[in-house]
C-alpha cells in the first residue's frame, strides 16, 4: 500500500529565502506524485504532478519538485518565498494514476517571515 | 481547468439530524468521485469512492451506514451524514477526476458543525 511522509509539520522561512518542503513516499509500483496547496477554509489546488518522463517537474507559482526514485523522495522547492506562499502544503501519491484515489501526507504548514 | 462545486459550503445542525452534502462536476462528467474528510490541522483522509450507478467503495474504518453515498448521475455525488453527532464535525471535501488530464479536481469543501 502506498503512503506519504512529510517531514516537518511546520516550516518557517524568510521572505525571499529558499523554500524546501520534504516528502518521501512508499509505493509498490511506479508512483504518481502530487503536491497540493490549501489556503484556510478552502479546497485543494494542484501545484504540480509527476506521472512519467522528466523527473524535475515545474508547477504553478514558481514551485518545482524533483522525483528521485533512489531516495523515494519528491521534495518541493521554490527559489524565493513570497508572503502569499503561506499555506498548508500536501504531498500525495497514487498507485494507479492521477484519476484514481490519492493518499495524502499529513501536510506541512509554511510560514513566511517578513 | 475543470470545476467541482460543493453545496453547502457550511452547515450547522443539531445532534441526531442528517445532513446531505452535494458534489458536482460543473463542466465535465465523472463516473467516479472521491470523498475526503479533514480534521482541524490534519491531513485529508479518504473516506470512500463514489461510483456512478453502483455502490460506493468505503475505506477501512469508515461506517457505510453512517456516511451514505449516492452517485446518481455523471455530474453529481451526494454524501449524507446520518444521525450526526459532534464527533462528525469536520471539513468534507470531494474530488472528481478528469481522465484526459490524469488529474483530480477538488471541491471547495463543506464545513460541518454538529451541535
Amino acid at each position: 500500500a502506498q503512503s506519504v511522509t512529510q517531514l516537518g509539520s511546520h516550516v518557517s522561512v524568510s521572505e525571499g529565502a529558499l523554500v524546501l518542503l520534504r516528502c518521501n513516499y512508499s509505493s509498490s509500483v511506479p508512483p504518481y506524485l502530487f503536491w497540493y496547496v490549501q489556503y484556510p477554509n478552502q479546497g485543494l489546488q494542484l501545484l504540480l504532478k509527476y506521472t512519467t518522463g522528466a523527473t524535475l517537474v515545474k508547477g504553478i507559482n514558481g514551485f518545482e519538485a524533483e522525483f528521485k526514485k533512489s531516495e523515494t523522495s519528491f521534495h518541493l522547492t521554490k527559489p524565493s518565498a513570497h508572503m502569499s506562499d503561506a499555506a498548508e502544503y500536501f504531498c500525495a501519491v497514487s498507485d494507479l494514476g492521477g484519476d484514481d484515489k490519492i493518499i495524502f501526507g499529513k501536510g506541512t504548514r509554511l510560514h513566511i517571515l517578513p | 481547468g475543470a470545476v467541482v462545486s460543493q453545496h453547502p459550503s457550511r452547515v450547522i445542525c443539531k445532534s441526531g439530524t442528517s445532513v446531505k452534502i452535494e458534489c458536482r462536476s460543473l463542466d465535465f462528467q465523472a463516473t467516479t468521485m472521491f470523498w475526503y474528510r479533514q480534521f482541524p490541522k490534519k491531513s485529508l483522509m479518504l473516506m470512500a469512492t463514489s461510483n456512478e450507478g453502483s455502490k460506493a467503495t468505503y475505506e477501512q474504518g469508515v461506517e457505510k451506514d453512517k456516511f451514505l453515498i449516492n452517485h446518481a448521475s455523471l455530474t453529481l455525488s451526494t454524501l449524507t451524514v446520518t444521525s450526526a453527532h459532534p464527533e462528525d464535525s469536520s471539513f468534507y471535501i470531494c474530488s472528481a477526476p478528469l481522465v484526459t488530464d490524469n488529474e483530480q479536481f477538488f471541491g471547495p469543501g463543506t464545513r460541518l458543525t454538529v451541535l
